[in-house]
């Protein structure tokens, strides 16, 4: 089992609906992190939350870190075919040295025109 | 500015040959590491270098992989003696001396055949 765990590994939509990705741990980590990835490319960061109950926004796309910083989720209104890619989390737990990252497994989102 | 450079892009081997993979940094980037990526997964730490300090090489899978970073900046990950599970994508990733976000090369397609 993984660290951090996402759910679904897999989502497909039409253009214009909701959708949520979750990343649970049953570890505490001190910044939890959110990355796209396209095929061929490198995990881009979208967003850092550090603070147990954050709240961050970017345009269409809404991450909550969880009050004990265990899990988070992203939540995109509106998904547009712009917005498939690998969704992944990654967290830096208690004490990591350097900032080591922890990766969930992914979530591979597919908006369909 | 210039982002996280890796070469080659793409590299095909035969198993029990050694390959060496190449990072640059972004520039003024304190912090590199490496992370090995298997077909549509989630991102596994390998070794993670910070200044002068010594690495850590926690992640590395066998005595086969080694890595350096010479003058603080360009590192190189060596396998020795591939293997055909060493198949992966290898990704290279900087960070500054302060914050947790990590900036990701495009990577490096290994094969060994």
């Amino acid at each position: 089992t993984q660290l951090l765990e996402q759910s679904p590994q897999f989502l497909s939509i039409q253009e214009g609906e909701n959708l949520t990705v979750y990343c649970n741990s049953s570890s505490v980590f001190s910044s939890l992190q959110w990355y796209r990835q396209e095929p061929g490319e490198g995990p881009v960061l979208l967003v850092t939350v550090v603070t147990g109950g954050e709240v961050k926004k970017l345009k269409r796309l809404t991450f909550q870190f969880g009050d004990a910083r265990k899990d988070s989720s992203l939540h995109i209104t509106a998904a547009q075919p712009g917005d498939t890619g690998l969704y992944l989390c990654a967290g830096t737990m208690i004490k990591a040295a350097g900032n080591k990252l922890t990766f969930g497994g992914g979530t591979r989102v597919l908006v369909k025109p | 500015g210039a982002g996280v450079s890796q070469s080659p892009s793409n590299k095909v081997t035969e198993k029990g040959k050694d390959v060496e993979l190449r990072c640059d940094p972004i520039s003024g980037h304190t912090a590199l590491y490496w992370y090995r990526q298997s077909l549509g997964q989630g991102l596994e730490f390998l070794i993670y270098f910070q200044g002068n300090s010594a690495p850590d090489k926690s992640g590395l899978p066998s005595d086969r992989f080694s890595a350096e970073r010479t003058g603080g900046s360009v590192s190189t990950l060596t396998i020795q003696r591939t293997q055909q599970e060493d198949s992966a994508v290898y990704l290279c990733a900087s960070s500054p001396a302060r914050g947790y976000e990590q900036y990701f090369g495009p990577g490096t397609r290994l094969t060994v055949t």
